[in-house]
């Protein structure tokens, strides 16, 4: 067990709905990651929260959003799904002072667009 | 491009075989470089890491090597057992404590028959 969890594990939803995944870093890392993981792709990076401030941004539709909130929860919210975005979605998180910023990934979310 | 090449796709063996698993990688500047076991339909679990400065690294019977100069890793299975069939994830940083830097393989299919 990371210490990273993740809600909900399944999530099935229709073309151009909205969701909303869940995650709860380690307690005390401040850094949140997020990841899509499409069939027989390797890991995409879409964003990374440090403290509640967006710090870095990867490969994130527009339709995607995220945020970081005061108790250092993340939320990545998905909108007017496409089939195509039926993925693996995972949340890593890593802590301050490791110099290897070693990331700890939950167990993920699986989302299905029909 | 920074990419990171992983081969075989998949390995298939048996039961308290040994098995080495390859990446060879582009990315430029080097940080460290990670593996990564991936069951499926879980997150990643960190399995080594390691610095341009070390060319080798062990945990349990897992053990990586690396040569930056032809920046080149393997991962080496010793006595491999049925849990040990997973997705193995090769991931290069090339600047530290840049985790959105990260850039992932896509993974080797390890099958451990009995």
């Amino acid at each position: 067990d990371s210490g990273v969890t993740q809600t909900p594990k399944h999530l099935i939803t229709a073309t151009g709905q909205r969701v909303t995944l869940r995650c709860s870093p380690r307690s005390g890392d401040l850094s949140v990651y997020w990841y899509q993981q499409s069939l027989d792709q390797g890991l995409q990076f879409l964003i990374q929260y440090y403290n509640g401030e967006e710090r870095a941004k990867g490969n994130i539709l527009e339709r995607f959003s995220a945020q970081q909130f005061p108790d250092l929860h993340s939320e990545l919210n998905l909108s007017s799904l496409e089939l195509g975005d039926s993925a693996l979605y995972f949340c890593a998180s890593s802590g301050r002072g490791d110099p290897y910023n070693e990331q700890f990934f939950g167990p993920g979310t699986r989302l299905t667009v029909l | 491009k920074n990419q990171v090449e992983q081969s075989p796709q998949s390995l298939i063996i048996l039961e308290g075989k040994n098995c080495t698993l390859q990446c060879n990688y582009t990315v430029s500047p080097f940080s460290n470089l990670r593996w990564y076991k991936q069951d499926t339909g879980r997150g990643p679990v960190s399995l080594t890491i390691m610095t341009f400065s070390e060319n080798t690294k062990s945990n349990g019977r897992y053990t990586a090597t690396l040569d930056a100069d032809t920046k080149q890793s393997s991962l080496h299975i010793t006595a491999s057992q049925l849990s040990d069939s997973a997705s193995y994830i090769c991931v290069v940083s090339p600047l530290q404590g840049s985790n959105y830097k990260l850039t992932f393989g896509k993974g080797t299919l390890l099958t451990v028959n009995p």
